[in-house]
């Protein structure tokens, strides 16, 4: 959930190293979660999602991980560039299934650095 | 091309007034959503609207006011009564269940 005060933390990683986000989700029935890139100045954008039948899902260069009994979301970047540089957030919406409507709740996010 | 506009992108408002923020999408999506974001933190929900004519308070709706008259727009009013108004606004819509999309949005700036 949200921290509301606190700076985002910072993960600094060098060029070319696999990158690993996590995220701690609040609402054990939510069934879909959104990893979102954001670039300062701009919209978060869409980069991967999972619902929670599943447990893995990979992208390009990116693949998300969902551990549903600890409520525990993951991002990986495979081979970080100087592009990855951005903050990342997890989101997870519980949906019409669970009955929770359609609210989006995101997470603190993480501020990637990627070192030359 | 569909997608979700927000404007302007950059407001300046005089302490005492009151200041509307535009955010259109053209998804046919039900859900449009208003979050703040302070410098270096992360998103805060402050409105959020699931079907035409209602709306709900997010986590920070004190100061801030909204409408949904037309599926297509979500208009956010910020209001004198909200002293911390200086933050970066963003709008964002969903289909039931599905992804968000976000505009570009909106820097406002007391003056």
């Amino acid at each position: 959930g949200e921290s509301v005060g606190l700076h985002l933390p910072t993960l600094s990683v060098q060029e070319g190293d696999n990158s690993i986000i996590n995220c701690a989700y609040s609402n054990s029935a939510s069934d879909y979660f959104i990893w979102y890139k954001q670039e300062s100045g701009k919209g978060p954008q869409f980069i991967i999602d999972i619902r929670s039948n599943m447990d893995k899902r990979q992208g390009q260069r990116v693949t998300v991980l969902l551990n549903k009994t600890v409520k525990h979301l993951s991002l990986q970047i495979a081979a970080t560039q100087p592009g990855d540089s951005a903050v990342y957030f997890c989101a997870e919406n519980p949906g019409i299934l669970t009955g929770g409507g359609n609210k989006l709740t995101f997470g603190t996010g993480t501020q990637l650095k990627v070192e030359l | 091309d569909g997608g979700i506009t927000q404007s302007p992108k950059y407001l300046f408002r005089k302490e005492g007034q009151n200041v509307t923020l535009s955010c259109e999408q053209n998804l046919n999506h039900d859900a449009m959503y208003w979050y703040r974001q302070d410098p270096g933190q992360g998103l805060r929900l402050i409105y959020y609207s699931q079907i035409v004519n209602d709306f709900q308070k997010g986590d920070i709706a004190e100061g801030y006011s909204v409408s949904r008259e037309k599926k297509e727009s979500f208009p956010l009013t910020v209001t004198s009564a909200q002293k911390n108004p200086t933050a970066f606004y963003l709008c964002a819509s969903t289909q039931r269940g599905g992804e968000a999309f976000f505009g570009q949005g909106t820097r406002l700036t007391v003056v």
